[in-house]
């Protein structure tokens, strides 16, 4: 069965903390890994991943994949509170998306 | 503001109703994906059509069905409602029809409370 699992959960910290969030994926056919941020509304697209050991960045947030070991990690360094969002991987087999539950990430001032 | 736009914003009806969702992807993209998305399944993907036709199935109930018209609008259709089905219904387009290498762009969502 096709999977995608997000760890951790949730999480808390301190602005200035710096936060990895981690996603594992099990699917056929794999074709991207894809971040989304979603705070009270729709998710945004962060960024796509498609290549082993490339990492993508976007000012404080960067992110790569292994496709060895079929995970992919967020980094966000420096967190500020409008950070605070729900955090979702997102493995692409080329016609379907299968999201993990999401990472809850909380910066607290 | 991804482009994709959904109708209506809330929708609150009884069970064993019927109702219709609507989305206009972005201007220039041709597929349309539905998501559901509860508190207690996360988002799950129901299905994608591409240019008209259905593309991709995934853990769509018998009693939804969906269509996307010419002018590339989708709609949503959710008939015998239960209490379960509330939830928040996104619509996300993309350029092309899959492939593996295409983001999605996700459009506000409708909140469906099943009453």
């Amino acid at each position: 069965e096709d999977k995608v699992v997000q760890s951790p959960l949730s999480l808390v910290v301190h602005e200035g903390d710096t936060v990895t969030l981690n996603c594992s994926y099990e699917v056929t056919n794999f074709r991207s890994l894809l971040w989304y941020k979603q705070e009270k509304k729709a998710p945004t697209f962060l960024f796509m991943l498609t290549s082993s050991g490339i990492e993508k960045k976007s000012g404080r947030l960067s992110s790569i994949l292994d496709k060895k070991e079929l995970f992919s990690i967020l980094n966000i360094t420096a967190t500020q509170t409008g950070d605070s969002a729900i955090y979702l991987c997102a493995a692409n087999t080329g016609n379907q998306f299968y999201f993990g539950t999401g990472t809850s990430l909380t910066v607290i001032p | 503001d991804s482009g994709v736009t959904q109708t209506p914003k809330h929708l609150i009806t009884a069970t064993g109703q019927r109702v219709t969702l609507r989305c206009s992807p972005r201007s220039g993209d041709l597929s349309v994906y539905w998501y559901q998305q509860s508190l207690d399944q996360g988002l799950q993907f129901l299905i994608q059509y591409y240019n008209g036709e259905e593309r991709a199935k995934g853990n769509i109930l018998e009693r939804f069905s969906a269509q996307q018209f010419p002018d590339l609008h989708s709609e949503l259709n959710l008939s015998s409602l239960e209490l379960g089905d509330s939830a928040l219904y996104f619509c996300a387009s993309s350029v092309g029809g899959g492939g593996g290498r295409e983001t999605q762009y996700f459009g506000p969502g409708t909140r469906l409370l099943v009453l």
